[in-house]
């Protein structure tokens, strides 16, 4: 069974810009969940979207964005982004929301603003 | 809300031997669960162990165990027979039980670099 893939894995882009990062989970989880990590902040959950809803959401501020489609695919969205947006964004997905369920991450973004 | 704490930046431990890994968390709930995960250097987050909390039984995968002292909200890690393999950046996490309060939420740890020396 193939893993959670990212898409892109590096991405540069210029202050202000936005972007949009995509995740696939394993097949017939539902559950996704986005995490930022950084050097200083270390690993900060973003969102997690079950079934097309969100479900929970960080202290992140409005331009960070998400959804998720009916296949379960994910994707997230920065605008006008800052140079404190350079991170790596991780997607875990599980089979359904519980925590009874081990969730699985893959490889991450690598987003570096400039 | 819930903290976790990993007061050791940096660990060594010299291959075959063992080496523990210290985390403590805070919390008002009663019932959550426990988790160590391992970030080598391709920044792929793997599972090494979980702990219910509801289970006094300490966890156990092969080489890595764990000690869970619940009224002291600790949550250690052993690597036994360290292999030059489990070099990596080592996360403890934790997450709510309740399905409607923290979802599949998790909370991390600030992370532990072990080096694993020949």
């Amino acid at each position: 069974k193939a893993g959670v893939t990212q898409t892109p894995r590096y991405l540069i882009k210029t202050r202000g810009q936005q972007v949009t990062l995509s995740c696939s989970p394993i097949s017939g989880h539902r559950s996704v969940s986005w995490y930022q990590q950084t050097p200083g902040q270390g690993l900060q959950f973003l969102f997690e979207y079950f079934s097309e809803t969100q479900r929970n959401k960080g202290n992140f501020p409005g331009r960070f964005s998400g959804r998720q489609f009916s296949n379960s695919r994910s994707e997230m969205n920065v605008s006008t982004l800052e140079l404190g947006d350079s991170a790596l964004y991780l997607c875990a997905s599980s089979l359904v929301d519980s925590p009874d369920y081990e969730q699985y991450f893959g490889p991450g973004t690598r987003l570096t603003v400039t | 809300a819930q903290t976790v704490t990993q007061s050791q930046p940096e660990m060594s431990v010299q291959e075959a031997e063992t080496v523990t890994l210290s985390c403590t968390y805070d919390t008002s709930e009663s019932d959550y669960y426990l988790f160590w995960y391992k970030q080598p250097p391709s920044r792929q987050m793997i599972l090494v162990i979980r702990q219910e909390a509801y289970k006094q039984q300490n966890a156990t995968e092969n080489r890595f165990s764990v000690n869970f002292q619940k009224a002291a909200k600790s949550f250690s890690l052993k690597i036994s027979d360290s292999q030059l393999g489990d070099a990596a950046m080592y996360f403890c996490a934790y997450r709510s039980a309740g399905r409607r309060v923290g979802g599949s939420r998790l909370t991390f740890g600030e992370g532990t670099q072990l080096t694993v020396n020949p």
